[in-house]
């Protein structure tokens, strides 16, 4: 997989913009990046993924940069069930097949 | 849809004894992983599948056991249990698609060997 590097934790405030970074400059044409969140114990959740355009979906949005070497993941609204940890993935092998998970960006969102 | 289905979602057993952590998905989807996470840790692969009769190790294979019969079915074998397998277990599943796909995550099975 493309290595990919995220902050170790953010911090919200309830009903603010939630910006999560990703730096995956080693990232190749074919790779698709890819967002997914943990909330405490539960199992990951996909949100929502890219390859050179901007994606929206009603959970989230994925602002890619032109050289494709960061993204930037957005919840627009963000509440207290937002609290998660937040994973950037970059897999290779040409598709999604197999997934790795990084340390990811643990993302609290305050009152 | 169920989804993911994993069965037990608890577990104890005894150093060295053996089990079969089960998983099943009902949407046809081709992908299916394994992973585990320990406690404050993030989630390795174990071993994944791109389709029936195809299986592939992934981070930590050592010690577990899978096989891919069906579409549906993924279980994942524990040949001799060690405290250091004391984990949560969790399997997933996705569709093959030429644009990409989302992996879909059963709840999990945590399982302790003592």
């Amino acid at each position: 997989d493309a290595k990919t590097t995220q902050p170790t934790s953010m911090d919200c405030a309830e009903g603010r913009a939630a910006n999560l970074p990703c730096n995956h400059s080693t990232i190749s044409g074919n790779e698709y990046v890819y967002w997914y969140r943990q909330i405490h114990s539960q199992g990951p959740q996909y949100i929502i993924h890219g390859l050179k355009n901007n994606e929206t979906n009603e959970m989230a949005s994925l602002i890619i940069t032109e050289d494709r070497k960061s993204s930037t993941l957005i919840l627009p609204h963000a509440t207290l069930r937002d609290t998660a940890v937040y994973y950037c993935i970059a897999p290779t092998q040409g598709g999604s097949e197999k997934l790795v998970f990084g340390k990811g960006t643990k993302l609290t969102v305050n009152p | 849809n169920a989804g993911v289905t994993q069965t037990p979602k608890f577990q104890v057993l005894k150093t060295g004894q053996s089990m079969t952590l089960q998983c099943a998905q009902d949407m046809n989807h081709e992908y299916m992983s394994w992973y585990r996470q320990d406690p404050g840790m993030g989630l390795r692969l174990i071993h994944y599948s791109v389709g029936a009769g195809i299986t592939d190790q992934g981070e930590v294979p050592n010690g577990y056991n899978v096989s891919r019969s069906t579409t549906e079915d993924f279980p994942l074998r524990l040949l001799s249990a060690a405290p250091s397998q004391t984990s949560v277990y969790f399997c997933a599943s996705s569709f093959r698609r030429t644009g990409g796909y989302g992996y879909t995550f059963g709840s999990g099975t945590r399982l302790t060997v003592v």
